[in-house]
């Protein structure tokens, strides 16, 4: 079956530490995002891939890192300069690139700072 | 700017009723408009949306949303709530700009009790 898989599901990390959570698709999609869900605020765009080798900014990109070196491939690293990353993390793709589409998401990945 | 508001973080229903859950935009053109559902640590799911043409859209698991350019809302709704449907919802529209990237509301928690 086609899908999005994200890893780990859980994740630990020690303050100072960087961490890189995986997202791989295997949709063909062109377009993939990362968003970062906290209680009650919702979900905010971290970064956003229309095509490989190409990536923006998204709202709240400052202290996360991204690269789009295979089409399948999005991961994310939170580095150590994030000041608050605990979150659930959520992968997601679309279809090309227009705004009429809808998101396919994965299961998500929750970060714990210790 | 942009924007969605849910204006309740909770809606308690019992199983049978019917059930809507609120959602009002702001943006300027014509709104790309959709709906999600998320169920305890796990992703989003699409459920529907709207973009052109008839006011009332139908969608996933028996939902459907009326548009209402006037009131500039979005309202989810069913006709008979089941105790599967208790989950978390999101609104979203979608950015006028060149990048497609939703804007999503704060969720709202449906509890269907039986």
């Amino acid at each position: 079956d086609g899908g999005i898989t994200q890893s780990p599901k859980y994740l630990f990390r020690k303050e100072g530490q960087n961490v890189t959570l995986s997202c791989e698709q295997n949709l063909n999609h062109d377009a993939m995002y990362w968003y970062r869900q906290d209680p009650g605020q919702g979900l905010r765009l971290i970064y956003y891939s229309q095509i490989v080798n190409d990536f923006q900014k998204g709202d709240i990109a400052e202290g996360y890192s991204v690269s789009r070196e295979k089409k399948e491939s999005f991961p994310l690293t939170v580095t150590s300069a994030q000041k608050n990353p605990t979150a659930f993390y959520l992968c997601a793709s679309s279809i090309g690139t227009t705004n009429t589409g809808e998101l396919f998401f994965g299961e998500g990945s929750r970060l714990t700072v210790l | 700017a942009q924007s969605v508001a849910q204006p309740e973080d909770q809606v308690n229903v019992a199983e049978g009723n019917p059930l809507t859950v609120k959602c009002t935009y702001s943006v300027s053109g014509n709104p790309y408009l959709f709906w999600y559902v998320q169920y305890p640590n796990r992703g989003l799911q699409f459920l529907l949306k709207y973009i052109t043409g008839d006011n009332l859209v139908k969608g996933s698991y028996g939902f459907e949303a009326e548009f209402n350019k006037s009131q500039t809302s979005f309202h989810l709704k069913k006709p008979s709530a089941l105790v599967s449907d208790s989950a978390l919802y999101f609104c979203a529209v979608s950015r006028m700009d060149s990048s497609y990237k939703l804007i999503f509301g704060s969720g709202t928690r449906l509890l269907v009790r039986p």
